[in-house]
């Protein structure tokens, strides 16, 4: 079992929807879990940190978090083509430095 | 804050030869420092976790020989890709975590490797 399952997608969504994107892990001990973007051919760059069980907002980006079940997800509101990529899941076990990457959903967002 | 370069951004090279990759926190501090590898389509594959002044931990199924990594200050880490071959071209990814400020990775820009 993977520590990270992520679905792969692809997920469209239509210009100003929103896009939810999920994510399931297996260390129930992990206390950081992160969302990244990553744009075809770069690197992936950093969207939100959730540390704490329920939502955490920043502009349209909605974290939240379910330890109970596991689950991470991350809202996108009003989704712009902009926002077209590839979003990595990622958990942090409570013992160790390295992060733990889902395989990371596709996001088209279609004018 | 919390900016990462990677140096050279592009690399191609003959089959054999040895290429170097850095990786600078520019802005910050960082103890510890981490090397991804990406195929096309693929996810993020750590290889190996570089901390300052000791030893990198590498990936299970990573040869340490081959992927030398070198953390020889707070703002450096390097890997050196030894005798490249074809199967090596990849995306290679450095990030580095902030001390201090919580557990957040920040990514530099990719190095691309291809060998002929």
């Amino acid at each position: 079992q993977k520590e990270v399952e992520q679905n792969s997608g692809p997920l469209s969504v239509p210009e100003g929807a929103i896009a939810s994107l999920n994510c399931t892990y297996s260390d129930r001990g992990s206390q950081s879990f992160f969302w990244y973007r990553q744009y075809s051919g770069k690197s992936p760059e950093l969207i939100m940190s959730i540390y704490s069980n329920g939502d955490k907002e920043d502009g349209r980006f909605t974290a939240q978090l379910n330890k109970a079940s596991q689950y991470v997800s991350l809202l996108i509101r009003d989704s712009q083509p902009s926002d077209s990529a590839t979003y990595l899941c990622a958990s942090q076990p409570a013992n160790g430095n390295q992060f733990y990457f889902g395989t990371g959903t596709s996001l088209t967002v279609i004018p | 804050g919390a900016v990462v370069s990677q140096h050279p951004s592009w690399v191609i090279c003959k089959s054999g030869t040895s290429v170097k990759i850095e990786c600078r926190s520019l802005d910050f501090q960082a103890t510890t420092m981490f090397w991804y590898r990406q195929f096309p389509k693929q996810s993020l594959m750590l290889m190996a976790t570089s901390n300052e002044g000791s030893k990198a931990t590498y990936e299970q199924g990573v040869e340490k020989d081959k992927f030398l990594i070198n953390h020889a200050s707070l703002t450096l880490s390097t890997l050196t890709v030894t005798s490249a071959h074809p199967e090596d071209s990849s995306f290679y990814i450095c990030s580095a975590r902030e001390e201090g400020l919580g557990e957040t990775q920040y990514f530099g820009p990719g190095t691309r490797l291809l060998v002929l």
